[in-house]
């Protein structure tokens, strides 16, 4: 089973405006931790944001907000402010529970964004 | 990221062949993992190491073989490449960027003939 689901293949945007990549995750451990990664189309892996699971309040960098709904399970993705550049896939991912040392991010499948002039 | 390289970037061979990818890293980082990615398959993880010589399987392990002999370098062997092992290589280290995060390598473009 999925333990990162992101249910949109494909994104559109205009440019300026806000838009939100969904993310759900699946855990039973109280204690994990969330990222965002973009990937542009020259292949790199950018991080982007993250979140831990008894962090108190949303992380947020810069035009980057996660917005944590820990009780649905969800870690969506918000950028503010569109912009040519943010076309790119995104991958949401989570960490899982430390067992014996051991740290294992799984990633979902990925939403291609594209943004519009 | 001048902290993790990938070697080689691009690599086409046939079938049968051995292959063997290497990650390096500048730091003494001590979790390093080698990811591929697929086509809708976001990215799956191949094999892991948390120290020298101590590594472990990830979820598509099977046709792979790691080792990590020094901190520094983690190899990714394919004994006898299968096409379906076209793909792109992430090696990636944890710590380089903050505790929790990943940092990636550039990637391996590898086509199996």
């Amino acid at each position: 089973a999925q333990k990162i689901t992101q249910t949109q293949p494909g994104m559109f945007v205009q440019e300026k405006e806000a838009v939100t990549l969904d993310c759900t995750y699946d855990t039973s451990d109280p204690s994990y931790g969330l990222f965002w990664y973009k990937q542009p189309s020259s292949g790199e892996m950018i991080f982007l944001i993250y979140q831990g699971s008894y962090d108190q309040q949303n992380a947020t960098e810069g035009r980057y907000s996660l917005n944590f709904q820990k009780a649905r399970k969800s870690a969506n993705l918000v950028i503010s402010a569109s912009q040519l550049g943010d076309s790119a896939m995104y991958f949401c991912a989570m960490r899982d529970p430390y067992e014996g040392g051991s740290y294992i991010p799984t990633f979902g499948r990925g939403t291609s964004l594209i943004v519009h002039p | 990221d001048a902290g993790i390289t990938q070697s080689p970037r691009h690599k086409v061979t046939e079938t049968g062949t051995p292959v063997t990818l290497r990650c390096h890293q500048t730091e003494n980082h001590r979790y390093m993992y080698w990811y591929r990615q697929d086509p809708g398959h976001g990215l799956r993880l191949i094999h892991y190491s948390y120290g020298v010589k101590d590594t472990d399987k990830g979820e598509v392990s099977d046709g792979y073989s790691v080792s990590r002999s020094k901190t520094e370098d983690f190899l990714l062997t394919l004994e006898s490449a299968t096409s379906s092992q076209t793909s792109v290589y992430f090696c990636a280290i944890r710590g380089l960027s903050g505790a929790n995060v990943l940092t990636f390598g550039a990637g391996s473009r590898l086509t199996v003939l």
